[in-house]
């Protein structure tokens, strides 16, 4: 089975805060993406990662920076966190050369 | 900014009854389809993916594609009060390593 584990399930954070989120696989796969899920506007990607040190942004990178130091790890950072990055953060994961993407269990984000 | 349509639904169908999914997508040279389920709160679940023309069946799920209309379609037969859920259409294509997400169709089967 496929395992992709997200650092928190519910995440409350003040305006302004530096905040980290982060996405562990144990499968050792090369792709690793990051989306936002908001309602009435479906998965929005943010950055994904092809390698280690190795990132591209995606549609809406604005207002994010990402950090892949290991293979198995991926992490979002919000610089400096805003209202309107409250949302369902969600982490997937595919091997190289395959197109199924596969799911973390979310992070639901507030910051008020 | 390639698109993926679908209607957002609620699609109501009784218990037993064959539920109908759809989805257009914007860009002929998309390469692969797939179908999610998300229940409330949760993260999205892979069900069902497709390459080519036809039809593809898995147990109680069939999803169908015409690349030519630009149509990808999930039937599910059978349906029960557990497949309640909201679906999601994705499309991979040519070049890009991520996909395209509509912004899915709430299902609710009524027992």
């Amino acid at each position: 089975d496929v395992k992709v584990t997200q650092s928190s399930r519910y995440l409350v954070k003040r305006t302004g805060e530096k905040v980290f989120l982060e996405c562990v696989q144990d499968m050792d796969h090369e792709n690793m993406f990051w989306y936002r899920q908001d309602p009435g506007l479906g998965l929005r990607l943010i950055y994904f990662s092809y390698d280690v040190k190795m990132k591209e942004k995606g549609d809406i990178p604005e207002g994010y920076s990402v950090s892949r130091e290991k293979k198995e790890r991926f992490s979002l950072i919000l610089e400096s966190a805003s209202t309107n990055q409250t949302s369902m953060y969600l982490c997937a994961i595919n091997a190289r050369g395959a197109y199924e993407q596969y799911f973390g269990p979310g992070t639901r984000l507030t910051v008020t | 900014q390639k698109e993926v349509e679908q209607n957002s639904g609620p699609l109501s169908v009784p218990e037993g009854a064959i539920a109908s999914l759809n989805c257009t997508y914007s860009d002929r040279v998309s390469q692969s389809f797939f179908w999610y389920r998300q229940y409330s709160g949760k993260s999205p679940e892979l069900i069902m993916s497709i390459y080519s023309n036809g039809d593809k069946e898995d147990g109680r799920f069939t999803a169908q594609l015409n690349k030519a209309s630009q149509y990808v379609s999930l039937l599910i037969r059978d349906s029960q009060p557990s497949d309640s859920a909201t679906y999601l259409c994705a499309v991979r294509d040519t070049g890009r390593r991520a996909l395209t997400f509509g912004s899915g169709t709430r299902l609710q089967v009524q027992p």
